[in-house]
């Protein structure tokens, strides 16, 4: 079993509407959890960092930490086409290395 | 402008060459590292480096080596040992003081074996 786990999607939706992405993870050590957009070809690009559990907004985004089910999620409000990309959830503890998601792949349509 | 700089971004080898990928940050990081990417998996780790002069094996350094002379660089050298080495690799860093967690990325260089 992976440490994180992450629906890859297709996740198709209309543009406007909220984007939710989730990922799951067995060790509870983890305490930094990360999100990054990655377009085709290029560097994945860090949208959202938080240390523990809590919520953390920025604009359009929100990310959402509960340890307690070991779950994590962001959310993206009033979607647009050019947030059509791959999303991957990243977290770690303090040892400095870092376990990925697999991504999920987001379609906004207009 | 503060950033990680990877060359080259597209990169064909032959069978049985070596090649090394830059990567060079202006960003006064400490720990620096190396991810593989290929289509539908994560991000794999080859090596990652926490100070200069010293580095670990991540969880696939077969076939790869890489060295920390200078804080601002870590480059990756793929060998002939590795026997797949078509992929996107990705170079990565973060500060290490005050336990700051955020993970910044470059640009990629896509390595492909003719």
């Amino acid at each position: 079993q992976k440490e994180v786990e992450q629906d890859p999607g297709p996740l198709s939706v209309p543009e406007g509407a909220i984007v939710s992405l989730n990922c799951t993870y067995s060790n509870s050590a983890f305490q930094y959890f990360m999100w990054y957009r990655q377009y085709s070809r290029k560097g994945p690009e860090l949208l959202m960092y938080t240390y523990s559990s809590g919520n953390k907004e920025d604009g359009r985004f929100t990310a959402q930490v509960d340890k307690s089910s070991k779950y994590i999620s962001l959310f993206i409000r009033d979607s647009q086409p050019s947030d059509s990309a791959t999303y991957l959830c990243a977290m770690s503890g303090s040892w400095g290395k870092f376990q990925f998601g697999a991504g999920t792949q987001v379609v906004v349509t207009p | 402008d503060g950033g990680i700089t990877q060359s080259p971004k597209y990169l064909f080898r032959k069978e049985g060459q070596n090649v090394t990928l830059s990567c060079e940050q202006n960003l006064n990081h400490d720990a620096m590292y190396w991810y593989r990417q290929d289509p539908g998996q994560g991000l794999r780790l080859i090596y990652y480096s926490q100070i200069v002069n010293d580095f670990q094996k991540g969880d696939i350094a077969e076939g790869y080596s890489v060295s920390r002379e200078k804080k601002e660089s870590f480059p990756l050298t793929v060998t002939s040992a590795q026997k797949n080495p078509t992929a996107f690799y990705l170079c990565a860093s973060r500060r290490t003081t005050l336990n700051t967690g955020e993970l910044f990325f470059g640009e990629g260089s896509r390595l492909t074996v003719l």
